[in-house]
């Protein structure tokens, strides 16, 4: 299981706005930086949304992360068929001393 | 550009031992901390061990305290993980990551392609 909690799937049609949610605890997205990555199958994960939302150059203007209390979101506008696979999170605790994932949602367009 | 390129799975009986590598490029390596994050199927993402930009500082997941050690080596611009008293459960894809800072409390940014590790008989 876990540490932080992400929807298990996600989906939305071409065009469409989609939101994914990443839930954590004041030990790690209270307190620390959260990152988004998406994963194509077979592939290694790639960063989105690094600092709560700041994107890396590359990364659409489609993308943006936001972060409130021990949540956050990464919104997607203009969705498109490139955009489907897995979306992790990630954040460091401080009680763990270790990075934490959520467990991944998978975007599907319709 | 930024290149991450692991090295070392493979197939590995129960109880063995081995070396992975991850060589770096397109960066400052000695300025970044790195990671060892595994992947599998049934456990999603699991970050597995830190190491500071200097290598002074080591974090490690309690799942493997004991069994893997993390080290880098600055003059040759690679980290490695010793894997060791491997069980069944250890396997999965191996990746290296970068951290985007010289500790690990910012979560990484750039992660290399990965390397398949298989304990079994």
């Amino acid at each position: 299981q876990s540490v932080l909690t992400q929807p298990p799937s996600a989906s939305g049609t071409p065009g469409q706005r989609v939101t994914i949610s990443c839930s954590g605890s004041s030990s790690n997205m209270g307190t620390n930086s959260v990152n988004w990555f998406h994963q194509l199958p077979g592939t290694a994960p790639k960063v989105l949304i690094y600092n709560n939302n700041q994107r890396p150059s590359g990364v659409p203007d489609r993308f943006s992360g936001s972060k409130s209390g021990t949540s956050a979101s990464l919104a997607i506008t203009g969705l498109q068929s490139e955009d489907e696979g897995d979306y992790f999170c990630a954040a460091w605790d401080d009680t763990l001393n270790v990075v934490v994932f959520g467990g991944g949602t998978k975007l599907t367009v319709l | 550009e930024v290149q991450l390129l692991g090295s070392g799975g493979g197939l590995i009986q129960p109880g063995g031992s081995r070396t992975l590598s991850c060589v770096a490029s397109g960066f400052t390596f000695s300025n970044h901390a790195m990671s060892w994050v595994r992947q599998t199927p049934g456990k999603g993402l699991e970050w597995l061990s830190g190491i500071s930009a200097s290598g002074g500082t080591t974090y490690y997941a309690e799942s493997v305290r004991g069994r893997f050690t993390i080290s880098r080596d600055n003059s040759k611009n690679t980290l490695y993980l010793q894997i060791s008293s491997l069980r069944a459960e250890d396997t999965a894809i191996y990746y290296c990551a970068k951290h985007p800072t010289n500790t690990v409390f910012l979560p990484p940014t750039y992660w290399g392609q990965g390397t398949p590790v298989t304990v079994s008989s």
